[in-house]
């Protein structure tokens, strides 16, 4: 099953942007990319996904490298409501089933 | 208003002692799973269903059964439950289709004794 890899942690200053990498080198070809974060005390939500191209949202900006083995999410500016933990997810269908598998993402501290 | 209901919220119960936590979605996704939430580990998958009488095991499905039988209802049931089975347990839906986004519930806290 293909797997993701972030850093356990990450620092941003207020109003900066902030990039968050994960790695996914094993993905396959029917692999969509999902981003989620979970704020303290909550479920997690939706941010933004991907196949092949970058996105763009209301909330956030999704860079996919072109052999697809990484991808990027883009916060344009940090407020101290997007500290949360970010999940990259890889979401795909094999055969008859459709897993889903979160690692133990990425927490994103932000500084005012 | 479209959501993922979950109940219990909380939960203490003793080692052996059958349980259900019931989660609900008002969306008519085809798609639902449940996770379970331990610090350090992220969410892991435990059962998954891709619609009504389909289901199959995620990563971590020992000690859990699920079952599907409305489209709008998927329980998870542990028969007997034991302290390993201590933590935040999260059910999620999602149209059918690995593109669409799983919208989640707000979690069931379960402490086993």
């Amino acid at each position: 099953d293909a797997k993701t890899t972030q850093p356990n942690s990450m620092e941003s200053n207020e109003e900066e942007p902030v990039h968050l990498p994960c790695n996914h080198s094993t993905i396959s070809g029917t692999d969509y990319i999902h981003w989620y974060r979970q704020l303290p005390s909550q479920g997690p939500e939706y941010v933004i996904h991907g196949l092949t191209s970058n996105v763009n949202n209301r909330m956030a900006s999704l860079a996919i490298a072109e052999d697809r083995k990484s991808s990027t999410l883009i916060l344009h500016r940090a407020t101290l409501r997007d500290a949360a933990v970010y999940y990259c997810i890889l979401s795909g269908v094999k055969t008859s089933y459709d897993k889903v598998i979160f690692g133990p993402g990425t927490s994103l501290s932000v500084i005012p | 208003e479209a959501q993922v209901t979950q109940n219990p919220r909380y939960l203490i119960t003793v080692t052996g002692k059958k349980l259900t936590v019931t989660c609900s979605q008002n969306m008519n996704h085809e798609y639902m799973s449940w996770y379970r939430q331990d610090p350090g580990l992220g969410l892991r998958q435990i059962y998954y269903s891709m619609n009504v009488e389909v289901t199959d095991k995620g990563d971590v499905p020992e000690g859990y059964k699920v079952s599907r039988k409305e489209k709008r209802n998927f329980p998870l049931i542990l028969e007997s439950p034991s302290p390993n089975q201590t933590s935040l347990y999260f059910c999620a839906s999602r149209l059918a289709g690995p593109y669409n986004e799983q919208f989640f519930g707000p979690g069931t806290r379960l402490t086993v004794l």
